[in-house]
């Protein structure tokens, strides 16, 4: 079946640390896209990518960083500037054909601080 | 900017009755997409309802409809015969599909409890 994988589901980081949080899809959808959930906060966009080797900063890119080697991948980096990381980490993809179909979503993973 | 702004932090209902979340959104553009998405407790995102703005007749989904007012920029999600496992988060949405990104804005959700 297709959809989106997110690992691993629970993460932990220690200050001055960076992660990565995995994303891989395998529905030849052409955007993906990163978004963290904080409670009362709504789901806020960190980057996109349209294509392979290209990507854009959303709107809280701050502390984050990403490539897009692979269609199916696209992997986040937390990096030690981002200082409040603890949160819930959502990866979205879509076809990217002005369709307007919304997005299909990985199961997200929780990232804590320690 | 477009933002959405969903004004109904929390809400609760009886089990089988019919109950109203409210959405409205701001832009100046005139083709654009609109969702609600459910995240039950297991915090999966599932998609609910779409609608797409140049259409006047509201979407339906089995016991899930809405009420689109384009004019007014509202977009409220009407549950009838509340079940249990509509207990989650419900978040609005919007898209506008221009050759960009097909960024999904969120707003905050509401939290929705059904109650036995």
């Amino acid at each position: 079946d297709g959809g989106i994988t997110q690992s691993p589901k629970y993460l932990f980081r220690k200050e001055g640390q960076n992660v990565t949080l995995s994303c891989e899809q395998n529905l030849n959808h052409d955007a993906m896209y990163w978004y963290r959930q904080d409670p009362g906060q709504g789901l806020r966009l960190i980057y996109y990518s349209q294509i392979v080797n290209d990507f854009q900063k959303g709107d809280i890119a701050e502390g984050y960083s990403v490539s897009r080697e692979k269609k199916e991948s696209f992997p986040l980096t937390v990096t030690s500037a981002q200082k409040n990381p603890t949160a819930f980490y959502l990866c979205a993809s879509t076809e990217y054909r002005g369709t307007g179909r919304g997005y299909t979503f990985g199961s997200g993973t929780r990232l804590t601080v320690v | 900017a477009q933002t959405v702004t969903q004004s109904q932090p929390e809400m609760s209902v009886q089990e089988a009755e019919t109950v109203t979340l409210s959405c409205t959104y701001d832009t100046s553009e005139s083709n654009y997409y609109l969702f609600w998405y459910k995240q039950p407790p297991s915090r999966q995102m599932i998609l609910v309802i779409r609608q797409e703005a140049y259409k006047q007749q509201n979407a339906t989904e089995n016991r899930f409809s809405v009420n689109f007012q384009k004019a007014a920029k509202s977009f409220s999600l009407k549950i009838s015969d509340s079940q249990l496992g509509d207990t989650a988060m419900y978040f609005c949405a919007f898209m506008i599909p221009q050759g960009g990104s097909e960024k999904l804005v969120f707003g905050k959700g509401t939290k929705l409890t059904v109650n036995p």
